[in-house]
Parts: C-alpha cells; sequence; structure tokens
C-alpha cells in the first residue's frame, strides 16, 4: 500500500508559469489536503477537498490558485501566472475520513519560481 | 483562531541526552497531532492523541487538556533524531471541514 505520492518533487517554474502539483491519496482515502510551507514559516492549511468536492478553501489565496480532486485520478494544485512569493513546499495529506483520523503526509513539491 | 507555540524553537543537544518539546494551544482541541521532518524530506506522523500519553519506541508524547499542553520526548536521543519536530492541533470546527494548525516547528540536532 503505497503512501501519499506527490509529484513532481521538484519543479521550477519562471514567473508567469502555470504549476500543476499533483497528490494522490493513499489507498482507499478519499480526504486530501493541501498545505503550503513558505522559507522559514510554519506550515499552513490551504484546502480540503473529497472526491469532486472542495470541502474548505479558506487558507486558498483568493486569485490564481483552485484545486480539484476529480472522481478519477489524482488531486491538482494548480497556480496560475506564478510569482517569487508562491516559491515553498506544498504538501498534501490524505485520510479515510474527515474529523479527528490519522493524516498522511506526502513528501511535498519544492516549487521554486525564478 | 488557535494559535500553536512551541519551545524552544531550537535545541541542540548531545548524544543520549533526554529530550523534551513543549506545545501550547489557546482553544479547544478535538486531536493533537506530533510531526516530524527531515531537512528537504516529507513529513511523517508521530503521534495523534487527544488525552493522556502515547508512546512509540524511544518517543513518547502527552497531552494535558486542561492546560492546553503536550510534551514530546525522546529518551536516549541519536543524531538520527535530528529533525523539525512540529505540533499541529485539529480544532473543533462548526461543521465544515477543518484543516490542522500548526505551530513553526522546534528544530532539534543531536550531536554525537
Amino acid at each position: 500500500n503505497a503512501g501519499v505520492m506527490q509529484n513532481p518533487r521538484h519543479l521550477v517554474r519562471r514567473r508567469g508559469q502555470e504549476a500543476r502539483l499533483r497528490c494522490s491519496p493513499m489507498k482507499g482515502h478519499s480526504h486530501v489536503y493541501w498545505y503550503r510551507q513558505l522559507p522559514e514559516e510554519g506550515l499552513k492549511f490551504m484546502v480540503y477537498l473529497q472526491k469532486e468536492n472542495i470541502i474548505d478553501e479558506s487558507g486558498m489565496p483568493k486569485e490564481r490558485f483552485s484545486a480539484e480532486f476529480p472522481k478519477e485520478g489524482p488531486s491538482i494544485l494548480r497556480i496560475q501566472q506564478v510569482v517569487r512569493g508562491d516559491s515553498a513546499a506544498y504538501f498534501c495529506a490524505s485520510s479515510a475520513s474527515g474529523g479527528v483520523t490519522e493524516a498522511f503526509f506526502g513528501q511535498g513539491t519544492r516549487l521554486t519560481v525564478v | 483562531k488557535n494559535e500553536v507555540e512551541q519551545s524552544p524553537q531550537n535545541l541542540t543537544a548531545q548524544e543520549g541526552e533526554f529530550i523534551t518539546i513543549n506545545c501550547s494551544y489557546s482553544v479547544g482541541i478535538s486531536a493533537l497531532h506530533w510531526l516530524q521532518q527531515h531537512p528537504g524530506g516529507g513529513i511523517v506522523s508521530l503521534f495523534m492523541l487527544s488525552s493522556g500519553k502515547k508512546k512509540h519506541g524511544r518517543l513518547i508524547a502527552t497531552i494535558n487538556i486542561q492546560e492546553k499542553h503536550s510534551s514530546l520526548h525522546i529518551t536516549a536521543s541519536h543524531p538520527r533524531d535530528s529533525a523539525v519536530y512540529i505540533c499541529a492541533v485539529r480544532h473543533y470546527s462548526g461543521g465544515g471541514a477543518d484543516g490542522l494548525t500548526f505551530g513553526k516547528g522546534t528544530h532539534l540536532i543531536i550531536q554525537p
């Protein structure tokens, strides 16, 4: 049973390009969380999704950022027109259900905007 | 808004020492997680607890709900324990989904 898989592990984008980050949850998990870790800062919640639904996106910037978790395939975090301030590590976690359950984290995607 | 404070921010110790990392939070929670992150690496969940104490190998986590405080202890510390240890809380949500609120982490270095 593979863990939470994120790809790519490292992503370099020029300012203005789009970044797509993928997260495949653990087998049997239908709840996905995205978190961002800025340099020298703690992790911050971005968005919580279940299959085909965004449950809570209160941590997502209002512009340029979007997330989806389709019926088939991985969850995608998309950042349009990236800026240098988007450079960070983006982590995905999955759980079997919401609420008080163990959450398993992926290895993260380190985005660098040049 | 729940604030999560960790102390110390940085800790350097000698191999074999007993390590304690503290976490305090401001409002009621349903669970608290201790996470480990190695430099450039992913995040590993060490413990999830809502009361009492849990032990796994050389790691012990305790929580005092009344005092809104948790501690992570490492016995017989080893250089491979060097990592960032992160406390995260899951607060009660009003029916919507919730994510975790994280402390800024404790940078632990164990010297041989």
